[in-house]
């Protein structure tokens, strides 16, 4: 079965650019997305089909997916960008996510 | 604006059936593809299936065997049918509308439900 593997926790300082990355088997070829979920929260959508950023979710994030990586970059990080990160991607009819990376912003 | 709201018993006795509903308002059930993800406590999101606008299915192979997704028309909403639960499956269930037209993802979510397995 398809799998997403994400890097369990990721530190930022404040004003600094925090890069998230999500490895696949030819994930290049499928469409990444991305969600934040802050603590009690259900998740949000803040990039999909790789790039692209949903009506009011910030400038700062952009997304990028080639080769077997997707990435999620946060430019200038804020205190409030601190949450859980999950990949996800569509295949053969399959919903996968990736196990989920924790952004501490410190 | 696109809401969804789950619904359905917060506590499921091993071995019995985990029955949940997904009400929907500003969208037509008939329109789109409907999901269930769920998260189990301190796990990440695990996607159990999804259901499309003209009804056929798509599960979570590890959990084929015991689901079943539906619709009900009539009262815009969707269900989920999980059989012979086990403490495994105590999790946060969130119900989602899935935009297969933008290279799947899931666009709106429910604010989740907690359900817990125990005797």
């Amino acid at each position: 079965s398809y799998e997403l593997i994400q890097p369990p926790s990721v530190s930022v300082s404040p004003g600094q650019t925090a890069s998230l990355t999500c490895s696949g088997d030819k994930l290049g070829t499928k469409y990444a997305c991305w969600y934040q979920q802050k603590p009690g929260q259900s998740p949000v959508l803040v990039i999909y089909q790789d790039t692209k950023r949903p009506s009011g979710i910030p400038e700062r994030f952009s997304g990028s997916n080639s080769g077997s990586t997707a990435a999620l970059t946060i430019s200038g990080t804020q205190a409030m960008d601190e949450a859980d990160y999950y990949c996800q991607a569509w295949d053969s009819s399959t919903v996968v996510f990736g196990g989920g990376t924790k952004l501490t912003v410190l | 604006q696109v809401q969804l709201q789950e619904s359905g018993p917060g506590l499921v006795k091993p071995s019995e059936t985990l029955s949940l509903t997904c009400s929907i308002s500003g969208a037509s059930v008939s329109t789109y593809y409907w999901s269930w993800i769920r998260q189990p406590p301190g796990k990440g999101l695990g996607w159990i299936g999804y259901i499309s606008y003209s009804g056929s299915t798509n599960y979570n192979p590890s959990l084929k065997s015991r689901v079943t997704i539906s619709v009900d028309t009539s009262k815009n909403q969707f269900s989920l049918k999980l059989t012979s639960v086990t403490a495994a499956d105590t999790a946060v269930y969130y119900c989602a509308r899935f935009a297969y037209d933008s290279g799947g993802n899931f666009d709106y979510w429910g604010q989740g439900t907690v359900v817990t397995v125990s005797s």
